[in-house]
């Protein structure tokens, strides 16, 4: 079956821009993680959902960064007046439900110019 | 601070040899311990999970913990140059979430 999609696979855009970055889960899967990897770095959580609901925002680093998931499928990660330090390969991940294995999607590579 | 520590590497194995890759983390509550294969340029990639003490064998690779000492590893036989990557070791965030948190990787280089 189809895995994680995430558009674009790659976005530039300028400091003080907003962007939107989405999440297309495997099917049936209940679970969403969002993750950011800078080089040279492990992925650094950001949140997660369970269905629609966050179930821990915890790694949001401010109130600039935002994620939704209203129907309980497709998530979007909403990021406000970029800065160049969100310039990063933000991972998208689901899992049948919580608890279970994480699959990530290819990513999208974010560029602050 | 909850962390997970990894030695990056280069880990420098002739092909055919055995890979011995290592991890530490901070978080007794931890429950869940992952393996994670990252290509160049490509996302994570599942390679093993592992609930319990002991090892945990899949094909050539074999998961250890050993939650007393903290300490998760990875054991890949009969390395080949595919296997050449970025390894990553993840261990769940505690009781009471599921996010992952990750080392920063080792960089496994098998030459032929």
């Amino acid at each position: 079956g189809a895995g994680v999609s995430q558009t674009p696979s790659n976005k530039v855009t300028e400091k003080g821009k907003y962007v939107e970055l989405r999440c297309d889960p495997i099917s049936g899967h209940t679970a969403l993680y969002w993750y950011r990897q800078s080089l040279g770095q492990g992925p650094e959580f950001l949140i997660y959902f369970q269905g629609t609901g966050a179930a821990d925002d915890s790694g949001l680093p401010n109130d600039r960064f935002f994620a939704v998931r209203p129907e309980g499928s497709v998530s979007t990660l909403k990021i406000q007046r970029t800065e160049r330090g969100d310039s990063a390969v933000y991972l998208c991940a689901s899992s049948p439900t919580r608890g279970d294995t994480q699959y990530f999607g290819p990513g999208t590579r974010l560029t602050v110019l | 601070q909850k962390e997970v520590e990894q030695n990056s590497g280069p880990l420098s194995v002739p092909e055919g040899a055995i890979a011995s890759l290592n991890c530490t983390y901070s978080d007794r509550g931890s429950q869940s311990f992952f393996w994670y294969r990252q290509y160049s340029g490509k996302s994570p990639e599942l390679i093993m999970f592992i609930y319990s003490n002991g090892d945990k064998e899949d094909g050539r690779f074999t998961a250890q913990l050993n939650k007393a000492s903290q300490y998760v590893s990875l054991l890949i036989r009969d390395s080949q140059p595919s296997d050449s990557a970025t390894y990553l070791c993840a261990v769940n965030g505690g009781v009471h979430t599921d996010k992952l948190i990750f080392g920063t990787g080792t960089r496994l280089q098998v030459f032929p």
